[in-house]
């Protein structure tokens, strides 16, 4: 099956400064990569996802790259503000499985002031 | 806008007792899941279900039964609860990806289970 290996698992920026959370999947026949946030007390949101067939994507201030070959993607956050503060989740979704996901570890991000 | 419900935020049971936790979404979703949450060890996915009556062992099942009776409805059975099976479980549910490829799983609030 599917692993999903996500680093760092906890990660301290100052606003302003730029975050970058990164995941590595096993499997190369995996098609779909979300990334979801869960706030603090709360349930986990989509923020962004890329497929196979892309290698960047862009929504503001949040970006995601996939590198097939190497078999990472990663999550970018720039300009970091203290809302972008929570836990951050990478997943990948392997072609055999219909619509089930792997997801890594998670990643706590704090943004001080 | 899509929601998910699940039946109980918080919940107190003592070893060797069985428990239900109800999953409920309103947007005619084929497909659900129920994960459990633990620190530092991410989203597991215990079952999962494409389509009523209809269910799959995920990646940590033992312990664990499912009922899908009704397509909205998604129930995650401890026939005999252990106290390893303190932790919070979420639920999610999506569309198929059959007709329009793999989409969002939207979320329930959790139910935070402690098994005295």
């Amino acid at each position: 099956g599917e692993n999903v290996e996500q680093h760092p698992s906890t990660l301290s920026v100052q606003e302003g400064d730029s975050a970058v959370i990164k995941c590595t999947y096993s499997d190369s026949a995996s098609n779909y990569f979300p990334w979801y946030k869960q706030e603090l007390g709360k349930r986990p949101q989509l923020i962004i996802d890329i497929r196979s067939n892309v290698g960047e994507k862009k929504d503001q201030r949040i970006a995601v790259t996939l590198n097939k070959t190497a078999k990472h993607f990663s999550l970018h956050i720039t300009e970091t503000q203290p809302e972008d503060s929570a836990v951050y989740f990478c997943a990948a979704r392997y072609t055999g499985t219909a619509s089930k996901l792997t997801f890594g570890t998670g990643t706590r991000l704090q943004v001080t002031l | 806008d899509v929601k998910v419900t699940q039946s109980s935020r918080y919940l107190v049971k003592r070893t060797g007792e069985k428990v239900f936790l109800e999953c409920v979404q309103d947007m005619d979703h084929e497909n659900m899941f129920w994960y459990r949450q633990d620190p530092g060890l991410g989203l597991r996915l215990i079952y999962f279900s494409y389509d009523v009556k209809m269910k799959e062992k995920g990646d940590i099942p033992e312990g664990y039964s499912v009922s899908r009776e009704k397509k909205e409805r998604f129930s995650l059975i401890l026939e005999s609860a252990s106290t390893n099976q303190t932790s919070m479980y979420l639920c999610a549910s999506s569309l198929s990806p059959i007709l329009a490829g793999v989409r969002e799983q939207f979320f329930g609030p959790g139910t935070r289970l402690t098994v005295l």
